[in-house]
């Protein structure tokens, strides 16, 4: 139980298009899921806590009109990156709480 | 929120167990604390969660004290395939604050 699932695991895209990345929780529902970005040899950073049916709430720092985050359902979760740049490479990661947190594998995102 | 302090890395062999200790001197009362495991390029893999006294799963237990101002993981009889971050946290997973601050975690090498 508990399995949460990204798609895609891995994606190349061209400076300056958007990418989106799904989360979907497969066996439970979530009122919650939240996204994180993680750098070579470094911890996680939450970028932004997912509520279904509201507005995500964002981290100090985090650009909200960047990084788009859409909770349409009590199992997907959406995250686009708009306008993407070089710097935005990285390891974007998804959890979705139920007890605790179950993450996602994944999607490494590589801005060219 | 409460901060852990955790060894950056550990050594071990297989067959083996293993023990990683947390420290997390200003948990709160409502404060669960949570281990998980990474893999690279992998999203973090629930271990063992608990509250107090001693926890123990298919895979792990989980030490915490009387005080709760630290917690133990243990690993027994440990193989290469262990080799991994482990992470520890501390967080009120039910309530309205969910968010989980992580550290660094500690690098576990397993030798042959």
């Amino acid at each position: 139980g508990a399995v949460v699932s990204q798609h895609p695991s891995w994606v190349i895209c061209k400076s300056g298009t958007s990418v989106k990345i799904e989360c979907r929780s497969l066996d439970f529902q979530a009122t919650t899921m939240f996204w994180y970005r993680q750098f070579p040899k470094q911890s996680l950073m939450l970028m932004a806590t997912s509520n279904e049916g509201s507005k995500a709430t964002y981290e100090q720092g985090v650009e909200k009109d960047k990084f788009l985050i859409n909770h349409a359902s009590l199992t997907l979760s959406t995250l686009t990156v708009t306008s993407a740049h070089p710097e935005d490479s990285s390891f974007y990661i998804c959890s979705a709480l139920a007890q605790t947190q179950y993450f996602g594998p994944g999607t490494r995102l590589l801005v060219l | 929120l409460a901060k852990t302090t955790q060894p950056i890395s550990m050594d071990s062999y297989e067959g083996q167990e293993v023990n990683i200790t947390c420290s997390h001197n200003n948990i709160a009362t409502n404060d669960y604390i949570t281990w998980y495991q990474q893999f690279p390029s992998q999203g973090p893999r629930f271990i063992i969660q608990g509250y107090k006294t001693k926890v123990t799963n298919e895979v792990a237990s989980l030490f915490i004290p009387a005080d709760r101002k630290s917690s133990t993981l243990s690993l027994p009889r440990v193989s290469l395939s262990d080799t991994a971050v482990y992470y520890c946290l501390v967080g009120d997973h039910a309530g309205n604050n969910r968010k989980l601050i992580w550290g660094l975690g500690t690098s576990l090498a397993v030798n042959p």
